[in-house]
């Protein structure tokens, strides 16, 4: 157990739908990041938080957005889901930003039908 | 930009055996970090080794040790003893030494199949 812990385990919705993954970094780590691990297009890093400021995006689309609330959890928002944004989402934590490991939650997986 | 490269898709080895999966990555950075993360059936990602490139001494973690060459920009993993339990993919991942950022960029992995 990695001490960091993301609700729901699985999601499945249809497509044009939204939904948000939450993420609850490890007790005492300041940075959280989101990935997405498709088949197609491998692990990807999405976007980093730290202390609740944006620091870092990836491959981020429009249509999905992320906040890091003042008690450190993240959420990240997925709206008019497509099929091919059926994936699992990992969130990271970290004590500092850019020098620490990143430790890694279970996932969401996500199902767009 | 960095590049992380894992030219074996999979591999196998016996119970017991050593095996070396490889990594090689890209970069014009100087100060970075380089991690191998396993990933078991059960998806979770679990942190196996990291390398810090200014250390030259080759990082080792029980049955886990890596051999880093910085000059020709290669990272291998090395399992020796190897368990079943070792069985996932493992993936290697390159991260930027910096005060503000921290994110990861993964290779395409490397699916180990440990047979009894």
């Amino acid at each position: 157990d990695s001490g960091v812990t993301q609700t729901p385990k699985h999601l499945i919705t249809a497509t044009g739908q939204r939904v948000t993954l939450r993420c609850s970094p490890r007790s005492g780590d300041l940075s959280v990041y989101w990935y997405q691990q498709s088949l197609d297009q491998g692990l990807q890093f999405l976007i980093q938080y730290y202390n609740g400021e944006e620091r870092a995006k990836g491959n981020i689309l429009e249509r999905f957005s992320a906040q890091q609330f003042p008690d450190l959890h993240s959420e990240l928002n997925l709206s008019s889901l497509e099929l091919g944004d059926s994936a699992l989402y990992f969130c990271a934590s970290s004590l500092q930003a850019g020098t620490d490991t990143q430790y890694f939650g279970p996932g969401t997986r996500l199902t767009v039908l | 930009a960095q590049t992380v490269t894992q030219s074996q898709p999979e591999m196998s080895v016996q119970e017991a055996e050593t095996v070396t999966l490889s990594c090689t990555y890209d970069t014009s950075e100087n100060n970075y970090y380089l991690f191998w993360y396993k990933q078991p059936p059960s998806r979770q990602m679990i942190l196996v080794i990291r390398q810090e490139a200014y250390k030259q001494q080759n990082a080792t973690e029980n049955r886990f040790s890596v051999n880093f060459q910085k000059a020709a920009k290669s990272f291998s993993l090395k399992i020796s003893d190897s368990q079943l339990g070792d069985t996932a993919m493992y993936f290697c991942a390159f991260m930027k030494l910096t005060s503000n950022t921290g994110k990861l960029i993964f290779g395409q992995g490397t699916t180990l199949q440990v047979k009894p």
